[in-house]
């Protein structure tokens, strides 16, 4: 049962460029999360997707970033005109169940290396 | 929100010693995960413990929710356990998974 998959490993962009984060859920999980480490820190949540809807995007900033998990294919976190400070470690994570009762754990991918030059 | 503390935050070790790793925090959850991210980035799943005790080889923790902390015991200390030590809550009625920030553990040989 393959994990959690995040491509690509490493992403180099110059500032202005766009990235685009792929995460594949592990199988049978329908809710995603973003997490963004940046270097020598914890891990910040960004946002909670389930198949098509945006439950929660408290933790992204509100301009250039967006994130969207449709019904096929693997959830994306997109980064317009990126800036140096963007530079960070993206982690996905996914579970069974979101929902404020659950008692499902997270499931992280190995992340995605973004570097701004 | 919920707030998430962890100590020590830095921790030396010789290898062989053991030590306990403290995550506070400060409202109640449902869920309470403990991670160990390696040198390499990778974020490894140890314990996934909302309440009680569980044991994985030399690694064990406790979950008292009531009063609202988690210990992560790590005996015979290796240097393969070098790295952070994340602690990770998704408090009751919440949506998102808050993380502690962290307890950077060297082991020496």
């Amino acid at each position: 049962n393959a994990g959690v998959m995040q491509n690509p490993r490493h992403l180099v962009r110059r500032r202005g460029q766009e990235a685009r984060l792929r995460c594949s859920p592990m199988k049978g999980h329908s809710h995603v999360y973003w997490y963004r480490q940046l270097p020598e820190e914890g891990l910040k949540f960004m946002v909670y997707l389930q198949k098509e809807n945006i439950i929660d995007e408290s933790g992204m900033p509100k301009e250039r970033f967006s994130a969207e998990f449709p019904k096929e294919g693997p959830s994306i976190l997109r980064i317009q005109q990126v800036v140096r400070g963007d530079s960070a470690a993206y982690f996905c994570a996914s579970s069974t169940d979101g929902t404020p009762l659950s008692n499902s754990p997270l499931h992280f991918g190995n992340g995605t290396r973004l570097t701004v030059t | 929100g919920i707030q998430v503390e962890q100590s020590p935050p830095d921790l030396i070790l010789q290898e062989g010693a053991n030590s306990t790793l403290r995550c506070n925090f400060s409202d109640s959850v449902n869920n309470l995960q403990w991670f160990h991210q390696n040198p390499w980035g990778q974020l490894i799943n140890l314990f996934y413990i909302p309440s009680g005790t569980k044991q994985n080889g030399r690694l064990s923790a406790t979950t008292v929710a009531t009063e609202r902390y988690s210990l992560l015991y790590i005996s015979s200390s290796q240097t393969t356990d070098s790295g952070v030590y994340f602690c990770a809550v998704l408090n009751t009625g919440g949506f998102k998974t808050i993380f502690g920030a962290g307890t950077r553990l060297f082991v020496k040989a």
